[in-house]
């Protein structure tokens, strides 16, 4: 199982672009790399997903380098909507299964005025 | 609109109780899984199914129990067995290929006293 690790919490004002880079040394051929937002008292919210290089969406952009070992997830323009709890997830998909993809405690992403 | 009902929002229970809580989903997804989240902690995995009339036993089984017999409903029962029940449960779907997301319902406060 591919494990992650990401900071506990980080701090940005509104307006700032937001990095949260997220290590996955044993990340394996077959996974994908997730990204989740959490509130508080509400269930996870799909964010973006990547394999490798650049993906990017209406809200967020995923930094992938070649050998996948990390990845960023950037916010751009933080507002104090974002403020949240981050989860970056690698899994791997095949047959179906995600009964092996671990949430860690995530990344408490506080926007300040 | 499609998603994941988790019903009720907030669960009072006596201890000795059984209590089951409910996750209906119109996605019409395969799999679906149920995770617990404890104060300031990540999501752990208790059970999770990719079809209907069968499941398998994640991190924390232990206490629990499941059943499929719909592909929309995947009933969680919290048993007198597990000893520290009081939690944030969430109720999750995907599709079965390599990159389907999770989909969370916003999740089933449960206190025992």
């Amino acid at each position: 199982l591919a494990k992650t690790t990401q900071p506990i919490s980080m701090d940005s004002y509104e307006g700032q672009e937001v990095n949260i880079t997220c290590s996955h040394n044993n990340i394996a051929t077959n996974d994908y790399i997730t990204w989740y937002q959490q509130f508080p008292s509400q269930g996870p919210r799909f964010i973006i997903q990547g394999y490798k290089t650049k993906v990017t969406n209406e809200v967020a952009s995923l930094f992938i380098p070649a050998d996948r070992k990390s990845s960023t997830l950037s916010l751009p323009r933080v507002s104090l909507s974002d403020t949240a709890v981050y989860y970056c997830l690698v899994g791997d998909m095949i047959g179906g299964s995600q009964g092996n993809l671990i949430f860690g405690k995530g990344t408490k992403l506080s926007v300040k005025p | 609109d499609g998603g994941i009902t988790q019903s009720p929002k907030y669960l009072f229970r006596k201890e000795g109780q059984n209590v089951t809580l409910s996750c209906e989903q119109n996605l019409n997804h395969d799999a679906m899984y149920w995770y617990r989240q404890d104060p300031g902690q990540g999501l752990r995995l208790i059970y999770y199914s990719q079809i209907v009339n069968d499941f398998q036993k994640g991190d924390i089984a232990e206490g629990y129990s499941v059943s499929r017999e719909k592909k929309e409903s995947f009933p969680l029962t919290v048993t007198s067995a597990q000893k520290n029940p009081t939690a944030f449960y969430l109720c999750a779907s995907s599709r079965r290929d390599k990159s389907s997301p999770l989909h969370f319902g916003n999740g089933t406060r449960l206190t025992v006293t």
